[in-house]
């Protein structure tokens, strides 16, 4: 069916560490794919997002590039701040009516 | 600034008590959704509309209705709330590049 995963929280990393938080989608056809974070106490903002196969999204430090062959969308940055601690949601769409969400995954970052 | 606006951002109430929690979007959008959020069951949809006087369920209707009279309004309603409603409700409206979300209604059902 169609879905998205996303690696397990929560995550914590020291200042300036690498993040990686790895998600993969199953779909039918070519899907839109977003990463959203929500901040304690707040709604989701949307972070980045690809169209198509080999686009990469980018915004506030954050990359993610759309695999279509291994149809992954993994979120990455080189160096997390405390200010980065949130939840991540990975999401598909493949039609005009249709979000599906990934699980979020839990990030602190501790100084 | 283009924003979704809920209210109330947080509502206790009884359980029987019918109550309705607003959505308005400045944005134009045509298509808005309400989801809800559970801890472990992540973010849930619970109705659409792609249009005015267009609604659709989402994976999760039951005990719930929405209207949507204008396009920038699209309310939920809850007509005999219960405690299993207990949550945190999101409004969320866009087009096919991303959605903007409202800041949530944290609703306890008692």
């Amino acid at each position: 069916g169609n879905s998205v995963t996303q690696m397990e929280g929560p995550v914590t990393l020291s200042e300036e560490a690498f993040l990686t938080i790895n998600c993969t989608y199953t779909a039918t056809g070519y899907p839109s794919l977003f990463w959203y974070v929500q901040y304690p106490g707040e709604g989701l903002q949307l972070l980045l997002k690809a169209t198509k196969a080999d686009d990469k999204g980018s915004n506030k430090g954050f990359e993610a590039t759309y695999r279509k062959e291994t149809t992954s969308f993994h979120l990455e940055k080189g160096s997390v701040q405390v200010s980065d601690s949130a939840v991540y949601f990975c999401a598909r769409q493949t039609s005009y009516d249709k979000v599906i969400f990934g699980p979020g995954t839990s990030l602190s970052v501790i100084p | 600034e283009a924003q979704v606006t809920q209210n109330p951002r947080y509502l206790i109430t009884v359980t029987g008590k019918k109550l309705t929690v607003t959505c308005s979007q400045n944005m134009n959008h045509e298509y808005m959704s309400w989801y809800r959020q559970d801890p472990g069951l992540g973010l849930r949809q619970i109705y659409y509309s792609m249009n005015v006087e267009v609604t659709d369920k989402g994976d999760v209707p039951e005990g719930y209705k929405v209207s949507r009279k204008e396009k920038r309004n699209f309310p939920l309603i809850l007509e005999s709330p219960s405690p299993n409603q207990t949550s945190l409700y999101f409004c969320a409206s866009g087009l096919n590049y991303g959605y903007t979300f409202g800041s949530g209604t944290r609703l306890t059902v008692v």
